[in-house]
C-alpha cells in the first residue's frame, strides 16, 4: 500500500532554514494534492502549504513569505523548506496526501520532530 | 475567520458506550467538514469528511452528522482502540484553514 515518509534534519538552528522531504512509496505522486502540515508538542494542527503534483503551490498566508515547497516526480518526492526559523517553529513535520479536497488529508506520514535550538 | 469551537474538550466513557462529540462552526461551512483522530504518538487519521461520508477502511460504528454549523461525531459502542482525540475541520472556506482544538475522549 501507499506509505509516506519524512525524512531531514531533527534539529535546526535558529535563523536557519528546515528541509524536509517526504517519500512516497507504494504509488504514484501524480494525481494528488501534496501537503505539508504541523503539530506543536501538546498543540493541534497547522496546515503549512500543499503541492499539486503539476507543481502549483498554496501555502498557508501566515507562513507564506518563508515556505518554499518542491516536488520530484521522477523520485516520487516532495520537499517542504522552512527559513528564518524560530523556537515558534518547533514541532513534529507531518506529509500527508490528499485527493477528496486539496486539504482533506486521506494519508499521512508518521511524522518528524524538528526542534528549533538558540 | 471561521472559528471552529468543539465540546466537551474531554469525554469520559466507558467501553461498549456511545460517544457523542460536538463541532460547532462560527459561520455555515455547509458539508465541507472533516473529522480526524489522533493517537498519541501518531499521525491524525481521517474519519468522516464531506460530513457524514466515512473515509476508507473506517467502521461503521463511527458517523457523522450535521451541515452549515452544527456538526456531530458519534461513535456508537467505544472499544478500547477508539480512545484519543478527535479534531473537526472545516474546509468550506479558507484560508485560514481551521481545525476545532480537538475533543478527548477517555476511559471512564
Amino acid at each position: 500500500q501507499v506509505q509516506l515518509q519524512e525524512s531531514g534534519p531533527g534539529l535546526v538552528k535558529s535563523s536557519e532554514t528546515l528541509s524536509l522531504t517526504c517519500t512516497v512509496s507504494g504509488g504514484s505522486i501524480s494525481t494528488y494534492y501534496w501537503s505539508w502540515i504541523r503539530q506543536p508538542p501538546g498543540k493541534g494542527l497547522e496546515w503549512i502549504g500543499y503541492i499539486f503534483y503539476s507543481g502549483s503551490t498554496n501555502y498557508n498566508p501566515s507562513l507564506k513569505s518563508r515556505v518554499t515547497m518542491s516536488i520530484d516526480t521522477s523520485k516520487n518526492h516532495f520537499s517542504l523548506r522552512l527559513t528564518s526559523v524560530t523556537a515558534a517553529d518547533t514541532a513534529v513535520y507531518y506529509c500527508a496526501r490528499a485527493w477528496i479536497d486539496p486539504v482533506v488529508w486521506d494519508l499521512w506520514g508518521q511524522g518528524t520532530l524538528v526542534t528549533v535550538s538558540s | 475567520e471561521i472559528v471552529m469551537t468543539q465540546s466537551p474538550a474531554t469525554l469520559s466513557v466507558s467501553p461498549g458506550e456511545r460517544a457523542t462529540l460536538s463541532c460547532r462552526a462560527s459561520q455555515s461551512v455547509s458539508s465541507n467538514l472533516a473529522w480526524y483522530q489522533q493517537k498519541p504518538g501518531q499521525a491524525p487519521r481521517l474519519l468522516i469528511y464531506g460530513a457524514s461520508t466515512r473515509a476508507t477502511g473506517i467502521p461503521a460504528r463511527f458517523s457523522g452528522s450535521g451541515s452549515g454549523t452544527e456538526f456531530t461525531l458519534t461513535i456508537s459502542s467505544l472499544q478500547s482502540e477508539d480512545f484519543a482525540i478527535y479534531y473537526c475541520q472545516q474546509y468550506n472556506n479558507w484560508p485560514p484553514l481551521i481545525f476545532g482544538g480537538g475533543t478527548k475522549v477517555e476511559i471512564k
